[in-house]
């Protein structure tokens, strides 16, 4: 089954700061990555996606992220971070042709203005 | 994008007492929905697949008879937590991915379930 690691839980930067949250995988075959953001008091929102194509994402609110596949990764990526953007940042990955997320742990960001 | 809707937001219950949580899709139909669990300061715990019309498949060391899941129509997804105890209460939360597309889960607000 597919896990999920990510590292740094608590993150705390400055406005305009450059933001990086690692991900890494593990899973013996195809796979589509997420990352999601839940905001103080919201639900999960979906920040950006990879299917295929170009392994460089660009998301919603300036983030990005890039799949390489030879070491696992999707790192989530905003050069210049906001006040709004704190909030808890997810990564996940589901197989191809299986239905099941799985998720990390969660990277809690926060931005001090 | 697509609506997962959840009710309630938020529920009190008493230790003994059964608990349901409703997910809907309200947009689009879902074969297949997710039940999650958060702790507080961790990442969500997938519990079980719900699946339209037959039995939901459940993760190791989640109590299928505790956490009673019925999928009944392509919109609708309940979790029944029979008999809580206050270890019970924790934020359980669900999603659905569109039948027939390989897009992203959406997912439902969230439930607080606290059992006193």
């Amino acid at each position: 089954a597919q896990s999920v690691s990510q590292h740094n839980h608590h993150v705390i930067l400055s406005e305009a700061a450059s933001l990086e949250l690692g991900c890494n995988y593990s899973y013996g075959g195809t796979v589509n990555l997420f990352w999601y953001v839940q905001y103080p008091g919201q639900h999960l929102q979906l920040l950006l996606k990879y299917f295929s194509g170009d392994p460089l994402v660009k998301g919603i609110k300036g983030f990005e992220a890039e799949f390489i596949k030879s070491k696992f990764s999707f790192n989530l990526r905003k050069p210049s971070v906001q006040w709004s953007d704190t909030a808890e940042y997810f990564c996940a990955v589901t197989g191809k042709g299986n239905n099941r997320l799985a998720f990390g742990k969660g990277n809690q960001v926060v931005v001090i203005p | 994008g697509a609506v997962v809707s959840q009710h309630p937001s938020w529920v009190i219950c008493k230790s003994g007492t059964s608990v349901k949580i409703e997910c809907r899709s309200l947009d689009f139909q879902a074969t297949t929905m997710f039940w999650y669990r958060q702790f507080p300061k961790q990442s969500l715990m997938l519990m079980a697949t719900s699946n339209e019309g037959s039995k939901a498949t459940y993760e190791q060391g989640v109590e299928k008879d505790k956490f009673l899941i019925n999928h009944a129509s392509l919109t609708l997804s309940t979790l029944t937590v029979t008999s809580a105890h206050p270890e019970d209460s924790s934020f359980y939360i669900c999603s659905a991915r569109e039948t027939g597309k390989n897009t992203e889960a959406f997912f439902g607000q969230g439930t607080r379930l606290t059992v006193v």
